[in-house]
């Protein structure tokens, strides 16, 4: 099984400041016959399901602020929020689809520092 | 849109079949994978299997000697069963819809129910 690793576990930042998290999944997710990276993220606020914001490590979901930004390939992620806003606040999860099981890391928590 | 309604029992005895049940409404059940992932209290989220509408299913090797998936199409509802629970079955459990289109079907999950809170618990 893959297993998805996310740093930090944690962070504060100034409203209108950059956020940056990092995913790294124990082997490559990069399918080479498509050249596509199988990495989603979510976005989880209290008392809500997850929400789904960008797929193939890079696609913003319709409705994604474009603050939200998704990079990297093989087994480093990032998922960058450019200007952090109040209501971007949550647990944010990334989860790899190359293989089954489909699995998620275990979440880093954004605040308002 | 879709939407996906969760609904079962709050509160299952140890050693009890868990038994969920997942609305579908606003489009069909059918040609599409549905997962269900579950996620305890202030923990991160687990894959519990997913379930073709033709009845085929994969499951989590960690739960797949106790979950059962199932789909009803006449319906539009999904069912989930786990077995012999235990507190750490302890969680809010989601119905979830994968991605399909004309390249495939992908497991990332742009469609959540709204979860249910089971409790395991004598």
């Amino acid at each position: 099984d893959i297993v998805m690793t996310q740093s930090p576990d944690s962070l504060a930042v100034t409203l209108g400041e950059r956020a940056t998290i990092n995913c790294k999944s124990s082997q490559s997710v990069l399918y080479n016959s498509n050249n596509k990276n199988y990495l989603a993220w979510y976005q989880q606020k209290p008392g809500q399901p997850p929400r789904l914001l960008i797929h193939w490590a890079s696609t913003r979901e319709s409705g994604v602020p474009d603050r939200f930004s998704g990079s990297g390939s093989g087994t480093d992620f990032t998922l960058t929020i450019s200007s952090l806003q109040a209501e971007d606040v949550a647990v944010y999860y990334c989860q790899q689809y190359y293989s089954t099981p489909p699995a998620f890391g275990q979440g880093t928590k954004v605040e308002i520092k | 849109q879709v939407q996906l309604q969760e609904s079962g029992p709050g509160l299952v005895k140890p050693s009890e079949t868990l038994s969920l049940t997942c609305t579908v409404s606003g489009g069909s059940i059918s040609s599409y994978y549905w997962s269900w992932i579950r996620q305890p209290a202030g923990k991160g989220l687990e894959w519990i299997g997913r379930m073709y509408t033709s009845g085929s299913a994969n499951y989590n090797p960690s739960l797949k000697s106790r979950v059962t998936m199932s789909v009803d199409t006449s319906k539009n509802q999904l069912s989930l069963k786990l077995s012999s629970v235990t507190a750490a079955d302890t969680a809010v459990y989601y119905c979830v819809r994968g991605y399909y289109d004309s390249s495939g079907y992908y497991d990332w999950f742009e469609t959540w129910g709204q979860g249910t809170l089971v409790t395991v618990s004598s």
